[in-house]
């Protein structure tokens, strides 16, 4: 199974502030990797598909960059309702499996 | 628009069964895969297997394979998730997703929150 971790596992940022997450894969993925958005009690929603695309309705302050191994969300101007965990996933092979989550905290 | 809706909470004893189903609307549902995840308290995400709407070809986490069964019901466009032999570690919240092509999943069910307990 591929093995998926993320850093940090948390953050403390504020409205307005840059914030960059890290996924990386045990094995290479290609660009087989997608971020997803989960607020307290809530379902995950996509966010990033296939590494750096966005679905639409996503605002354009998301991004995704990387391919292999190693990825990034950046999120290039925090704003309240970003405040949330965030969860790399990937589907180069079943299983599919998801990273541990990076939760972003208000500062 | 797509809408995954699923059955309500349920509390169980250890080493009953659970039965969660997922509906689907706002969209043509043979032709899109339902996948299940769950999310134990305070962790991250597994997923458990894919359920096709047709019925024909599940695909499911191996060490969970014994106990698992998902199928499908196309006259109500609903998905089900039935889990046996349950023990207290599948206390979680139980998630449908449909599949958006290429194991990705763009849209989710609110969620079915499990508890084993005796």
């Amino acid at each position: 199974d591929i093995q998926m971790t993320q850093s940090p596992s948390s953050l403390s940022a504020s409205v307005g502030d840059r914030v960059t997450i890290t996924c990386r894969a045990s094995q290479s993925i290609s660009q087989y990797l997608h971020w997803y958005q989960q607020q307290p009690g809530k379902a995950p929603k996509l966010l990033i598909y296939a590494a750096v695309s966005l679905p639409s309705g996503v605002p354009s302050r998301f991004s995704g960059s990387g391919s292999g191994t190693d990825f990034t969300l950046t999120i290039s101007s925090l704003q309240p309702e970003d405040f949330a965990t965030y969860y790399c996933q990937q589907s180069d092979s079943i299983p599919v499996t998801f990273g541990p989550g990076t939760k972003v905290q208000i500062k | 628009q797509v809408q995954l809706v699923q059955s309500g909470a349920e509390v169980m004893q250890p080493g009953a069964s659970v039965q969660i189903s997922c509906k689907a609307s706002g969209y043509s549902f043979t032709d899109y895969r339902i996948h299940w995840m769950r999310q134990a308290p305070g962790q991250g995400l597994q997923w458990l297997g894919i359920g096709d709407p047709l019925g024909v070809g599940t695909t499911y986490l191996r060490k969970l394979q014994d106990r698992l069964a998902m199928t499908t019901d196309t006259s109500t466009n609903t998905v089900y998730l039935e889990l046996s032999s349950l023990r207290s570690e599948d206390t979680a919240v139980y998630y449908c997703a449909r599949e958006g092509g290429g194991f990705l999943f763009d849209s989710w069910g609110q969620g079915t929150p499990v508890t084993v307990s005796s």
